[in-house]
Parts: C-alpha cells; structure tokens; sequence
C-alpha cells in the first residue's frame, strides 16, 4: 500500500503567477482534502473533493480552485499568487462514509510554496 | 463556527516527568476529536482519536464536554515524545460535509 505523495517538494513563484500543485491519494481513499500551513500555524482547511466534486470549503478566495481525476488524485490550483501565499500545503486522503464521516486522513508531506 | 486552542506554544519537561498538553475546543455540535503529531522531519500523522478511547505511546486523551476540553497526557515523558503536537476537530463544514480544524501546535520537548 502505497502512501500519499505530493509534487513537487519545493516551489518559487513570484506575485502575480500560477500554481499548481498535486497530490497522490493512498491506494482505496476516495477523498483528497487540501490544506494550507503557514510558518508557525497549524494547517487551515481549504477545501476537500470526493468523486471528482467539491465536498466542502474553508475560507479561501476563488483564486484557490482544485480538481480531483478518476483515480482521486488531485490537484490545487492557484492564481494570482500573493506573498501571504507562501506556506506549506499539505494534502489529506481518506475514506468517505456513506453517512458523511470521515475515516483517518493520512497527510503527504507537503510542498513548500515562496511567493517572492 | 469550529475552533481548537492550544494555549502553549511551547511544552518543555525532562524524562520521566508527566506532561500534559491542553487542548480547548468551540464547537455547537458534536465534535469528534484527534490529536496528531509530527516529529523532525516526517509528516503529519494521527496519535490518537477520542472515540477509539485507546492510548498509543502511552498516551491518552479524554473529552471533557463541560470544559469544552481533550487535553493529551502522558505519565512518563520520554525523549522520543519530543515533537509538534495538534489538536484538531472534526465537524461540519456546511450541508454534509466534514473538515478538520486544527490548533496551532505545541511543540513539546523532552530533555535527558
């Protein structure tokens, strides 16, 4: 069982640019969750897919946006880059019950973002 | 709305000593909680939840509904312990959906 991983490790963007950023779910997880942490902040829930929609979103802009493909790894999106954009952001895959909780997320480990 | 405080950012004890790390949460329904830990140089992973009500390394964690609390314990520190810990809330994020809200961290350190 193969664990989750994210690419790539590090990332140096400047104001104004576009990223993306990808995330590989663990064998059997339907649901990716992204997260964003900043230096000395705990992660801060951006929003989570399951089957390739939108499952639920924290308070981020638009310019933050995500796709999730057929076999549930996703991808974050972000435009217009700002310097309050750089942190390490984190992915989360797990199992989604039918009645809606969420089994154990299991994190990759992450991509630095800089945003100079 | 959902929130988890941990009021220490920083936890410092020698080996063998208790440690405690609190751990307060606002939530209007039900919560499920979790702490997670990350050591130098891994990533993030989950040490305990409350409704398994197991202890893993040694240590546990019990909700406290009336303190809004589910502050994590251990009686007997070890070096190995040293790491950032979070404390984190599972609930509602709108219509069905869940999300975790997480603290922002003690990092504990163990000293020889």
């Amino acid at each position: 069982e193969t664990g989750v991983t994210q690419s790539p490790t590090h990332l140096i963007k400047t104001r104004g640019q576009q990223v993306t950023l990808r995330c590989s779910s663990q064998s059997g997880h339907n649901t990716v969750s992204w997260y964003q942490q900043a230096l000395g902040q705990g992660p801060q829930f951006i929003f989570q897919y399951y089957r390739e929609e939108e499952n639920g979103r924290g308070n981020f802009p638009p310019r933050f946006s995500g796709l999730q493909f057929p076999n549930y790894s996703s991808e974050l999106n972000v435009n217009a880059l700002e310097l309050d954009d750089s942190a390490l952001y984190l992915c989360a895959s797990s199992s989604l019950f039918s009645g809606g909780a969420l089994n154990e997320q299991f994190f990759g480990p992450g991509t630095r973002l800089t945003v100079l | 709305a959902q929130r988890v405080t941990q009021p220490e950012k920083l936890l410092s004890v020698f080996k063998g000593a208790p440690v405690e790390l609190k751990c307060n949460y606002s939530y209007s329904g039900s919560p499920e909680l979790f702490w997670y830990v990350q050591y130098s140089r891994q990533r993030l992973q989950l040490l305990l939840r409350h409704i398994s009500r197991e202890s893993i390394k040694g240590f546990t964690a019990d909700l406290n509904k009336g303190e809004t609390s589910f502050h994590l314990k251990k009686p007997f520190a070890q070096e190995e312990d040293s790491a950032m810990y979070y404390c984190a809330l599972e609930g509602m994020s709108g219509g069905s959906n869940y999300k975790l809200t997480f603290g922002k961290g003690t990092l504990l350190t163990v000293n020889p």
